[in-house]
């Protein structure tokens, strides 16, 4: 039961946009409208900042934005922020006796 | 609002077992799933398996599904993982986290702060 696929590290500068992939099957992403992505910070615990593609929760800054298209879903940060700089998780639901998979993780840099 | 506090870091021998409590405070205790995930050191995220309490039902990821279980107090609205046969690679921090929305399918938007696990002879 492999992981989604997501490129280990994205930079940018303060101000910029940038976007992280998470790819699955048609099993997983390409099956539900139930991916959802994980801000963590070292030593903390992961934080829900998109659930269902494209919503936001309460409280979580609108500079996060998800999409998805067929077998892919992506994570856009825009006007990036140092604060921003953490580990990001994607994950989806999965039709499956392992309900549910995580992404590989991509590590966010701010220059 | 719903918050998860889980038990304290601990150190386990190879072979023997572990169990992580999960005391959720706040909200309906049994009308949300409960799930646990564990990081190994450097690594992702893995999902374990987890519980409604009110169909007391467990699912697990079909690596674990021989030596994980997962089960709930709901006089102490607690939600407890045992993990059995324990090896090194089984060092990890584990969390626990609720759905968000009632049954499955949904995001996980409350997590425990994670109890560290260290197994080692």
């Amino acid at each position: 039961q492999s992981a989604l696929t997501q490129p280990a590290s994205v930079s940018g500068s303060p101000g910029q946009s940038i976007t992280i992939s998470c790819t699955g099957t048609s099993s997983d992403v390409g099956d539900y409208n139930y991916v959802s992505w994980y801000q963590q910070h070292p030593g903390k615990a992961p934080k829900l900042i998109i659930y269902a593609v494209t919503n936001r929760p309460s409280g979580v800054s609108n500079r996060f934005s998800g999409s998805k298209s067929g077998n892919t879903a992506s994570l856009t940060i825009s006007g990036l922020q140092a604060e921003d700089e953490a580990d990001y998780y994607c994950s989806s639901y999965r039709r499956s006796t392992t309900l549910y998979v995580f992404g590989t993780g991509t590590k966010v840099t701010v220059l | 609002q719903v918050q998860l506090v889980q038990s304290g870091a601990e150190v386990k021998k190879p072979g023997s077992s572990l169990k992580v409590s999960c005391k959720a405070s706040g909200g309906t205790f049994s009308s949300y799933a409960i799930s646990w995930m564990r990081q190994a050191p450097g690594q992702g995220l893995e999902w374990m398996g987890g519980i409604i309490p009110v169909y007391a039902a467990a699912n697990y990821a079909q690596k674990f599904q021989d030596r994980v279980t997962i089960s709930t107090d709901d006089s102490t609205t607690t939600v407890y993982m045992e993990l059995r046969s324990l090896r090194s690679e089984d060092t990890a921090v584990y969390y626990c986290a609720k759905v968000r929305l009632g049954g499955w399918l949904d995001a996980f938007d409350i997590w425990g702060q994670g109890s560290p696990v260290t197994v080692s002879s």
